[in-house]
């Protein structure tokens, strides 16, 4: 049981490159969760989904996409890497919505944009 | 909006001895539920610990217990007994009760060391 896992660990980017950062969880879980953690701030929500082939914004989302074609994967998309995207990104899973349950994350991918 | 204040952004405490760790919230809901989520240098978050603002009794896991008031909007976590391993980045978060999903607002964190 890996629990959630992250690929890449790390990835340097240009500007204006694009990238896929994989999530994974084998815990059977409905719900997964971006975010992203910068200097000195909280993490905040980039995007989230309920279920297999759900998504939604969170509370920054501009500048990325998702997608969750299996309810164990969870995909984050930049289309055009900007030096603002640089930052830590963490994958979360959980088991449902009670708002009450544990949320499980992933080790982080460090992500730098130059 | 809902807003998570840590005030401390450092704190140090020595091995087996006790340290809180403040955390104030701004909501103006009744009904929600606080966490305190570790994160160790490793960067992988665990939660910690977490409180239903409906109950009035204090949350204990172990070594790690909470002082929530609720007419003042705290969440303290008070870690007794500190060992090494306790040496991580401490954060708060808050969620509504109903908001459909459970979206969590962070506060800044607090950097903890404990020291032998």
């Amino acid at each position: 049981n890996a629990g959630v896992t992250q690929t890449p660990k790390f990835r340097v980017l240009k500007t204006g490159q694009s990238m896929t950062l994989l999530c994974a969880q084998d815990m059977n879980h409905e719900y997964m969760y971006w975010y992203r953690q910068d200097p000195g701030m909280g993490l905040r929500l980039i995007h989230y989904s309920v279920g297999e082939g759900t998504t939604a914004k969170g509370e920054v989302p501009d500048g990325y996409n998702v997608s969750r074609l299996k309810k164990q994967n969870f995909l984050l998309g930049l289309e055009s890497a900007a030096p603002s995207q640089t930052s830590v990104y963490f994958c979360a899973s959980s088991i449902g919505t009670s708002g009450f349950e544990t949320q499980y994350f992933g080790p982080g991918t460090r992500l730098l944009v130059l | 909006a809902q807003t998570v204040t840590q005030s401390q952004p450092e704190m140090s405490v020595q091995e087996a001895e006790t340290v809180t760790l403040s955390c104030t919230y701004d909501t103006s809901e009744n009904n929600y539920y606080l966490f305190w989520y570790k994160q160790p240098p490793s960067r992988q978050m665990i939660l910690v610990i977490r409180q239903e603002a409906y109950k009035q009794q204090n949350a204990t896991e172990n070594r790690f217990s909470v002082n929530f008031q609720k007419a003042a909007k705290s969440f303290s976590l008070k870690i007794s007994d500190s060992q090494l391993g306790d040496t991580a980045m401490y954060f708060c978060a808050f969620t509504l009760l109903n908001t459909g999903f459970q979206k969590l607002v962070f506060g800044t964190g607090t950097r903890l060391l404990v020291s032998p």
